[in-house]
């Protein structure tokens, strides 16, 4: 019965390169979050998705950021030419149905450091 | 207006002591509160929900006040193994979905 799984737990990636980062949510959960926790700072809600559908993309910056959450598969964030300020720790949450009076089951996250 | 704040820190108190955490929110139509745990460098896990008439778990209480739009945690005779920071979670209810967002959490720091 595993819990939200998240990989890699920690990746490194040179300025320019793209990150892809994995979340397999808990079985039988359909709805995924992600959040972006920079360092000594809070969880900042990004995108919020359904399987093929993203639902809520509101804490997404406009640009080089994507999310996905296929029909099968893992949910991925996508992070296209990664620059120094997007080193942080990158959770993933999964619930069983939307928010309401649902909790979030959290992954270990990955952290994410750009050199 | 933050959708959701909480007492800025840190919280440095001794053993034994009692402590509280408030957290506001700005959406009056929220309907489900809770309050996360995340210890230095892992993932926010789940302390306790918090319900209309307030609730308690051992040494944690938590109350909700919907007029005031606040909820509160109380922490007593804390523990060196309580240190961590303390985030609360708020639904935010939109036109067809809710979503959850936290605070900026709040650090404590149990001292002996």
């Amino acid at each position: 019965n595993a819990g939200v799984m998240q990989n890699p737990r920690h990746l490194v990636r040179r300025r320019g390169q793209e990150a892809r980062l994995r979340c397999s949510p808990m079985k039988g959960h359909s709805h995924v979050y992600w959040y972006r926790q920079l360092p000594e700072e809070g969880l900042k809600f990004m995108v919020y998705l359904q399987k093929e559908n993203i639902i809520d993309e509101s804490g997404m910056p406009k640009e080089r950021f994507s999310a996905e959450f296929p029909k099968e598969g893992p949910s991925i964030l996508r992070i296209q030419q990664v620059v120094r300020g997007d080193s942080a720790a990158y959770f993933c949450a999964s619930s069983p149905q939307g928010a309401l009076n649902t909790e979030a089951f959290f992954g270990q996250g990955t952290r994410l450091t750009v050199v | 207006r933050k959708e959701v704040e909480q007492d800025p820190g840190p919280f440095n108190v001794p053993e034994g002591a009692t402590v509280a955490f408030n957290c506001t929110y700005s959406n009056s139509a929220s309907q489900s509160f809770f309050w996360y745990r995340q210890d230095c460098r892992k993932e926010p896990k789940l302390l306790m929900s918090v319900y209309s008439s307030g609730n308690e778990d051992g040494r944690f209480t938590a109350q909700l006040n919907r007029a005031s739009q606040y909820i509160s945690l109380l922490i007593r005779d804390s523990k060196l193994s309580d240190s961590a920071t303390y985030l609360c979670a708020v639904n935010v209810a939109k036109t067809s979905y809710d979503k959850v967002i936290f605070g900026p959490g709040t650090s404590l720091s149990v001292i002996p």
